[in-house]
C-alpha cells in the first residue's frame, strides 16, 4: 500500500513569493490533515478535511493561507505571500474513519525555507 | 496550544539499554498516541492506548497510561541505533479527531 505522498520535498523561496504544496493521501482515506511543524516543536494542525469539506480550519491563517481538496482526494495548501516566519515543515496526513479513525498516517513533509 | 509535554527533551543512551520517555497532558482524553519521527521524515504511528487501558505492548515498546496523574510513559527495551529519532505523544482535543502533539523527546542511541 502506497503511503501519503507529498511534493515538493524541499522548497526555497524569497519572502512575498507564493508557494504551493501538494498531497496525495492513502487511497480510500476520507480524512486529510495539513500540519505545520516548526523546528524543535511538534506538529500543529492547520486544517482538517472530511472528504472535500474543511471541517476544522480554525488554526489556518486565512489572510495568506488557503487550501483545497477537490473531489475529496488530493489536496493543495497555498501560501501567498510567504513571510519569513512561514519557514517550517508542512506535513500532510490521512486517516480512514472506517478502518482506524484514531490513527493518522503522515507523509514525509515539505521543508519550506523563506529567505 | 500544546496539550502534551514530553520529558526529557533529549535522551542519549548506549545500544542495548532501555529508554523511557514521559508525557504529561492537561485535559481528559479518550486515548493517547505515540509517534516517532526520524530526521527529515514524516511521523510514524507507534502505538495507541485508550483511557480504559493501563498498559500496552508492541514488540519492544511498552506504553503505560495513568489517567489520575494525566501522564503516560513510553519504554523502548534493548534499544538499537535505528531507534534514534524524536518521539512525540499526541492526544485528541475535546473528543475530536484533532490531535495535539507535544514538543517531543529527541532520543539518540549510540552504537
Amino acid at each position: 500500500e502506497a503511503g501519503v505522498v507529498q511534493s515538493p520535498r524541499y522548497k526555497i523561496i524569497e519572502k512575498k513569493q507564493p508557494v504551493a504544496f501538494w498531497c496525495n493521501p492513502i487511497s480510500g482515506h476520507n480524512t486529510l490533515y495539513w500540519y505545520r511543524q516548526n523546528l524543535g516543536q511538534g506538529p500543529e494542525l492547520l486544517i482538517r478535511y472530511e472528504n472535500e469539506e474543511a471541517v476544522d480550519d480554525s488554526q489556518l491563517p486565512k489572510d495568506r493561507f488557503s487550501a483545497e481538496r477537490l473531489k475529496g482526494v488530493d489536496s493543495t495548501l497555498k501560501i501567498q505571500p510567504a513571510e519569513l516566519g512561514d519557514s517550517a515543515v508542512y506535513l500532510c496526513a490521512s486517516s480512514s474513519y472506517f478502518v482506524s479513525p484514531d490513527t493518522q498516517y503522515f507523509g514525509p513533509g515539505t521543508r519550506l525555507t523563506v529567505l | 496550544s500544546q496539550q502534551g509535554e514530553e520529558d526529557p527533551q533529549a535522551l542519549s543512551i548506549q545500544e542495548g539499554e532501555n529508554a523511557t520517555m514521559n508525557c504529561s497532558y492537561k485535559t481528559s482524553i479518550n486515548n493517547l498516541q505515540w509517534y516517532r519521527q526520524n530526521s527529515g521524515r514524516g511521523l510514524v504511528h507507534l502505538i495507541l492506548i485508550r483511557s480504559n487501558e493501563r498498559e500496552k505492548h508492541s514488540g519492544r515498546l511498552r506504553v503505560t497510561l495513568d489517567t489520575s496523574k494525566k501522564s503516560s510513559s513510553l519504554l523502548i527495551t534493548a534499544s538499537r541505533a535505528a531507534d534514534t529519532a524524536s518521539y512525540f505523544c499526541a492526544t485528541p482535543q475535546g473528543g475530536s479527531e484533532k490531535l495535539v502533539f507535544g514538543k517531543g523527546t529527541k532520543l539518540t542511541v549510540n552504537p
